[in-house]
Parts: C-alpha cells; sequence; structure tokens
C-alpha cells in the first residue's frame, strides 16, 4: 500500500534555485530515503535519513526528518537542469525491507 | 555496476498471452525480493514480497493467480503477468536488500517496460 503523500505534485524553477520537496508518511519507521527516477529509468538513491536522526546532508542536498511530524522534506540547493526528474520519498515498515513509496514530486528545473 | 539485474528490459505481447520478468542479485544472495508496478507520472506500489523457497506474499488488491511470483535460487525471483492485458501495461521494477555490512541498501534492478497490444 502507498503510505507516503508528497507535496507539491509538481515543481518548476530556474537554474540556481533551491528546490524543496515535503513527504509525509503514515507509520513508525527505522529510516526514510529519498530516491530521485528519471522519465522511464530506474530508480537512483540520493540519501537515507534514519529515524533517530534529524538532518542530514549530501552534497547540495538536505534532508530533514521530523518524526513527531512524521514528515520529512528534501532541499535541492543551486539546481541544474540536470536535476530534472522525478524524486521519491520511500519509508520502511518497521522490521521489514518492504519500501513503500511517497506519491512523488516532478521537478522540472529550467535552464 | 548494477548490482540487480532485470530483464527483459522492455517486452511487448498481445493480449491473453504471458510474459515473464525476471530479476537477478548479481554477486549476492537475496532471500527476499520486492515487486513493484509503476504507471506513468505515478508513484511506485508495491505489489508483493518474494520469498526464496516459500510462497509470496501479496499486497491487498493484487491478484496472486495473476502475477505469478517464482524465487526458486537465492539470486532470481521471476514475476508472470499472465493472461496480460492492455491495463497491466506498466514498468515493472524489482528490489533486493543487501547483505552484510550492505544489510540496509536496497538495490534496486533498472526496471522492465510491458505493453500488452
Amino acid at each position: 500500500s502507498q503510505q507516503g503523500e508528497e507535496d507539491p505534485q509538481a515543481l518548476s524553477i530556474q537554474e540556481g534555485e533551491n528546490a524543496t520537496m515535503n513527504c509525509s508518511y503514515k507509520t513508525s519507521i527505522n529510516n526514510l530515503q529519498w530516491y530521485r527516477q528519471n522519465s522511464g529509468r530506474g530508480l537512483v538513491h540520493l540519501i537515507l535519513i534514519r529515524s533517530n536522526e534529524r538532518e542530514k546532508h549530501s552534497g547540495r542536498l538536505r534532508v530533514t526528518l521530523d518524526t513527531s511530524k512524521k514528515s520529512s522534506s528534501l532541499l535541492i540547493t543551486a539546481s541544474r537542469a540536470a536535476d530534472t526528474a522525478s524524486y521519491f520519498c520511500a519509508t520502511d515498515e518497521f522490521d521489514t525491507d518492504k519500501l513503500i513509496f511517497g506519491t512523488g514530486t516532478r521537478l522540472q528545473v529550467f535552464p | 555496476g548494477a548490482v540487480v539485474s532485470q530483464h527483459p528490459s522492455w517486452v511487448i505481447c498481445k493480449s491473453g498471452t504471458s510474459v515473464k520478468i525476471e530479476c537477478r542479485s548479481l554477486d549476492f544472495q537475496a532471500t527476499t525480493m520486492f515487486w513493484y508496478r509503476q504507471f506513468p507520472k505515478q508513484s511506485l506500489m508495491l505489489m508483493a514480497t518474494s520469498n526464496e523457497g516459500s510462497k509470496a506474499t501479496y499486497e491487498q488488491g493484487v491478484e496472486k493467480d495473476k502475477f505469478l511470483i517464482n524465487h526458486a535460487s537465492l539470486t532470481l525471483s521471476t514475476l508472470t503477468v499472465t493472461s496480460a492485458h492492455p491495463e497491466d501495461s506498466s514498468f515493472y521494477i524489482c528490489s533486493a536488500p543487501g547483505q552484510g555490512i550492505w544489510r540496509n541498501t536496497i538495490y534496486f534492478g533498472e526496471g522492465s517496460w510491458l505493453t500488452v497490444v
């Protein structure tokens, strides 16, 4: 079952701007992950944040996690046209490797 | 390089026929694999958990007789779409959890596009 809701559903920005995507989930988790998917392609793992972490950075990516609100955000700074893709959050069901994906955000970065 | 391989990447079949998609873990064993389906412009929906040596566990609403899953070895799971119909046309993608120090890493295949005509 699909448990994560993401917003916005679609986001269009200019190169150089920051892009923020939000994800909300429903159950207890071990960790939350963000993935990127180019149109019609497989998934690329971006970052994993554990339930006891509040913020994590990786290059131009910044992820926050608020377990009390059951929400996470992904910030892409100084966006590039090559960042154009769909972005999904995914949470694991507690004690399983089963990943449940959010609805996704389609990001379009214009040069 | 890919650690989970799917085959075929693209397949077109006639309505009413069956199609098999393979998911292989390369250089590691996967006692569990997961199958997802993704319709255009939608998210990935978990279909089932493939368990090596035992029956697959299907998510609610997924027809187990239509989507046959076989996990006969520690490196191979297959998804067979039986009596395919145009509405089964979708992107199917599998995943497998890593082992050892990669235990918390989930590896995804490149996906398989199915078009039923």
